[in-house]
């Protein structure tokens, strides 16, 4: 199946810092979404985002699809961002719709 | 209107016993999925059904491992014969349809497994 990597595995910020999460991803894909698991475990869906650039508030995503990879930007961080962001595909050369999802990047914002 | 919904949020048995873990998708999703995570990882895919059909069941780990939708809707996770490796967290999603962003799959808050 297809292969999903993101980095860094672990990040701490100060409030108010901003960051940027990476998802590389080893074939075309027809789905890409980002999450933000919550400390609670809650699966919080951010970003359908197969191509292009989209924008929610303080959180930004681009995918650039050609070059199989995906950027989550995060603004002005909050103690509320904590938890961990997975990004997770579809192979384009699949009919079927199972996500494949990476390990994830944890997110530590102290106040 | 009301997102996946999952039951129980946990569950503790013994190991030899059987479990159905339940889950509700959204109204009006036609594609429905079961994935499991274990600490520290990404979440796995297990199954996943077009409204009442099984599209596909390769993520199952093994025939102790099944799943059915019998309406199109709610939809059961069955472990029979449980073993202490089976302890995860059991994720639910749905999603609309199948273009475009009616894929997006939505999680339910998951159901967290423990076998004794």
């Amino acid at each position: 199946g297809i292969q999903v990597e993101q980095s860094p595995p672990d990040l701490i910020l100060q409030e108010g810092a901003n960051s940027t999460l990476r998802c590389n991803f080893s074939d075309s894909v027809n789905n890409l979404q980002w999450f933000h698991q919550n400390p609670w475990g809650q699966l919080i869906n951010l970003f359908y985002i197969p191509s292009g650039t989209k924008q929610n508030g303080r959180l930004s995503a681009t995918t650039v699809a050609t070059e199989r990879y995906s950027l989550l930007y995060i603004s002005s961080s909050q103690t509320t961002d904590s938890g961990v962001y997975f990004c997770a595909v579809v192979d384009r050369g699949s009919t079927l719709g199972r996500l494949y999802f990476g390990r994830g990047t944890q997110l530590t914002v102290w106040p | 209107g009301a997102g996946v919904s999952q039951s129980p949020r946990y569950k503790v048995t013994k190991r030899g016993q059987d479990v159905a873990l339940r889950c509700d998708p959204i109204s009006g999703h036609v594609s429905l999925y079961w994935y499991r995570q274990a600490l520290g990882q990404g979440p796995e895919f297990l199954t996943y059904f077009n409204y009442e059909a099984q599209q596909d069941k390769s993520g199952l780990p093994n025939d102790r491992f099944s799943a059915e939708r019998p309406e199109g809707s709610i939809s059961t996770l069955t472990i029979q014969r449980t073993e202490q490796r089976d302890s995860a967290m059991y994720r639910c999603a749905s999603s609309l349809g199948f273009a475009g962003p009616e894929k997006t799959q939505y999680f339910g808050p998951g159901t967290r497994l423990l076998v004794l």
